[in-house]
């Protein structure tokens, strides 16, 4: 089971700002990156499954970007929505290990 | 085209009764999982099975026991409830483990009494 750090754990964003938040993994075997966005009393659903060192993926306001070497990967959202509240998981896999754990999610608040 | 769809969708059990949550995909996938979702402990993977037959323990499996007798269904059992296994469940699949996007099930509040 890999050890994945998510930061911030919660984080209370004015409605219209941007903002970002960390994922960190071991670097080593690096597979593939999961981003999840979850939403209160609903099931998770995938945002991006990113591969690739210095990927850099898109949809709509919400950017992802990866660095493998390091460890890490950031999540962007743009101009802030309420219907952006929601909680953001991350689960990274390596080679040989195809479980998808997850860390335990930065919590979005979007004040309007 | 209905996804993952998870039974049921409420159950109340009694500290030592037994039941089975079931898990049925109509997406062609080869991986299944199962989650257990705890305040602020996020989502925990119960058990996984890469491919009809295989199954493999995730972070908590102690108190369950799983099935995958088919390439659509994946089942969860407990075989004696403990309070501590109140909790949502979730179970999703996957085309296969890794580089492919995970489809979570709607999900199914147990509460252990």
């Amino acid at each position: 089971i890999l050890n994945v750090e998510q930061s911030p754990q919660s984080l209370h964003v004015q409605e219209g700002d941007s903002t970002n938040f960390t994922c960190s993994f071991p670097s080593s075997n690096f597979y593939a990156l999961h981003w999840y966005r979850w939403e209160t009393a609903k099931s998770p659903e995938a945002l991006f499954v990113m591969t690739l060192n210095g990927d850099e993926k898109k949809k709509g306001r919400i950017s992802a970007t990866l660095n493998t070497k390091e460890g890490y990967s950031y999540l962007y959202i743009k101009g802030s929505q309420p219907e952006d509240s929601a909680t953001y998981l991350c689960a990274p896999n390596n080679f040989g290990n195809e479980k998808l754990t997850f860390g335990t999610g930065t919590r979005l608040t979007i004040i309007p | 085209n209905a996804g993952v769809t998870q039974t049921p969708k409420f159950q109340v059990l009694k500290t030592g009764q037994s039941m089975t949550l079931q898990c049925a995909q109509d997406m062609n996938h080869n991986s299944m999982y199962w989650y257990r979702q705890d305040p602020g402990m996020g989502l925990r993977l119960i058990y996984y099975s890469a491919s009809e037959g295989t199954t493999d323990k995730g972070e908590v499996p102690n108190g369950y026991n799983v099935s995958r007798l088919n390439k659509r269904e994946f089942s969860l059992r407990l075989e004696s409830a403990a309070p501590s296994q109140t909790s949502v469940y979730f179970c999703a699949s996957s085309e296969s483990g890794g580089k492919t996007e995970a489809f979570f099930g709607q999900g199914t509040r147990l509460t252990v009494v």
